[in-house]
């Protein structure tokens, strides 16, 4: 199984910070990286797929990169409405895979 | 707007069988490859299975923890997928999610997510 790891586990920060997360994968995986956004007691929302493409009604402050092994998930001007857990997760071989989540607080 | 709602969640005891459905709206369901995501109390995302389309054979893969006791199916005339959970164990406790599964360029990822369903396992 592919193993994703992200880091940080957690961070704090305040309202218009520059917030990058990093996602690493076991193995090379291309560009099969999706992002998701999560709030408490909400279902997860996909935030970009494929790497870097940000997916229908996500505001252009997210923006995602990398490939191989290697990924960031920037969010460049953090919103009130941004803080929530994120994950990482590959597509490229099942069993589909997740990193543990990096909860964004203030 | 595309919408899935999960039912079935509830309080059941160690070995007991449970199936889990998720009503979907507002796509082609009988086009759609479809996934079962959990979660437990606390923790992170944790991918269950997929179905594929019945164009595509709805045939299923299993993660490794579950595939002996898990099984996904769906009824395209109903536009409904299930989940049936068999020999319930207390670290199935998690809730599940249903989720479309849309092809990207590089991979499947999981586009909409139902609200979820709460699962509990204790005696």
């Amino acid at each position: 199984d592919i193993q994703m790891t992200q880091s940080p586990s957690s961070l704090s920060a305040s309202v218009g910070d520059r917030v990058t997360i990093t996602c690493r994968a076991s193995q090379s995986i291309s560009t099969y990286l999706n992002w998701y956004q999560q709030k408490p007691g909400k279902a997860p929302k996909s935030l970009i797929y494929a790497a870097s493409r940000l997916q229908s009604g996500v505001p252009s402050r997210f923006t995602g990169s990398g490939a191989e092994t290697d990924f960031t998930l920037t969010i460049s001007s953090l919103q009130p409405e941004d803080f929530a857990t994120y994950y990482c997760q590959q597509s490229f071989s099942t069993p589909y895979t997740f990193g543990q989540g990096t909860k964004v607080e203030i | 707007e595309v919408q899935l709602v999960e039912s079935g969640g509830g309080l059941v005891k160690p070995g007991e069988s449970l199936t889990l459905s998720c009503a979907a709206s507002g796509f082609t369901f009988s086009g759609a490859w479809m996934s079962w995501v959990r979660q437990a109390p606390g923790k992170g995302l944790e991918w269950v299975g997929r179905i594929r389309s019945k164009i595509d054979g709805a045939t299923t893969d299993y993660a490794a923890p579950v595939k002996d006791r898990f099984s996904i199916s769906r009824d395209d005339s109903k536009n409904t997928l299930y989940l049936q959970i068999n020999s319930l164990k207390p670290e199935d406790t998690a809730v599940y999610y249903c989720a479309t599964m849309r092809f990207g360029p590089t991979g499947l990822y999981f586009d909409s997510w139902g609200q979820g369903a709460l699962v509990t396992v204790s005696s």
